[in-house]
């Protein structure tokens, strides 16, 4: 069982560069999520989605952008990098509401940004 | 807006020894879930335990237990006969069922466990 994959696992950016984190899931899962964790910190929820067409932002959404076209996919962008995000990303995703079942998270992207 | 408490930055504990984490929350939902996260070196998010809120009894797996006191807004993690490899950073995290069921993480406690 794949799970919840992201690429890459490590990334190094220069200031004001473009990228796009890359998440996908193989348990039909409707629930996805973006987030970040800073150095000694809990993690904050950047964006999330519902299903395929439906995003929402999170607590720390700015400087990111989002799309949910597939159910499988929930691809994060990074637009005109910025030191401050640099950070751990975790992709995680669950099966819905009405749902006992927990998040899943995938191992986690770390991004530098110099 | 729901907040999450660690006031323990870090713990240490003897191995074979017990220790308890402490996690407060500030909610006004009746409907949730509560949830201890362990990320060693590798940072991965490993799932510990889970609690319902509407359950009274409080959840236990293994050598992990928790501590629910609903009114209270207090969520502890109790780990029994600690071992080498239970050395990793906890989170406690709040899921509420609305607005996507998403997660709001504590800042986390740095457990050590001594040989």
């Amino acid at each position: 069982n794949a799970g919840v994959t992201q690429t890459p696992k490590f990334r190094i950016l220069k200031i004001g560069q473009s990228m796009t984190l890359q998440c996908t899931q193989d348990m039909n899962h409707n629930y996805m999520y973006w987030y970040r964790q800073d150095p000694g910190m809990g993690l904050k929820l950047i964006y999330y989605s519902v299903g395929a067409g439906i995003t929402d932002k999170g607590e720390v959404p700015n400087g990111y952008n989002v799309s949910r076209s597939t159910t499988e996919d929930f691809p994060l962008r990074l637009e005109l990098a910025a030191p401050s995000q640099t950070s751990v990303y975790f992709c995680a995703s669950r099966p819905g509401t009405y749902s006992n079942q927990p998040q899943h998270f995938g191992d986690g992207t770390r991004l530098s940004i110099l | 807006a729901q907040t999450v408490t660690q006031s323990q930055p870090e713990m240490s504990v003897q191995e074979a020894e017990t220790v308890t984490l402490s996690c407060t929350y500030d909610t006004s939902e009746s409907d949730y879930y509560l949830f201890w996260y362990k990320q060693p070196p590798s940072r991965q998010m490993i799932l510990v335990i889970r609690q319902e809120a509407y359950k009274q009894q409080n959840a236990t797996e293994n050598r992990f237990s928790v501590n629910f006191q609903k009114a209270a807004k207090s969520f502890s993690l109790k780990i029994s006969d600690s071992q080498l490899g239970d050395a990793a950073m906890y989170f406690c995290a709040y899921r509420r069922e609305t607005s996507g069921s998403r997660l709001t993480f504590g800042e986390g406690t740095q457990l050590t466990v001594n040989p």
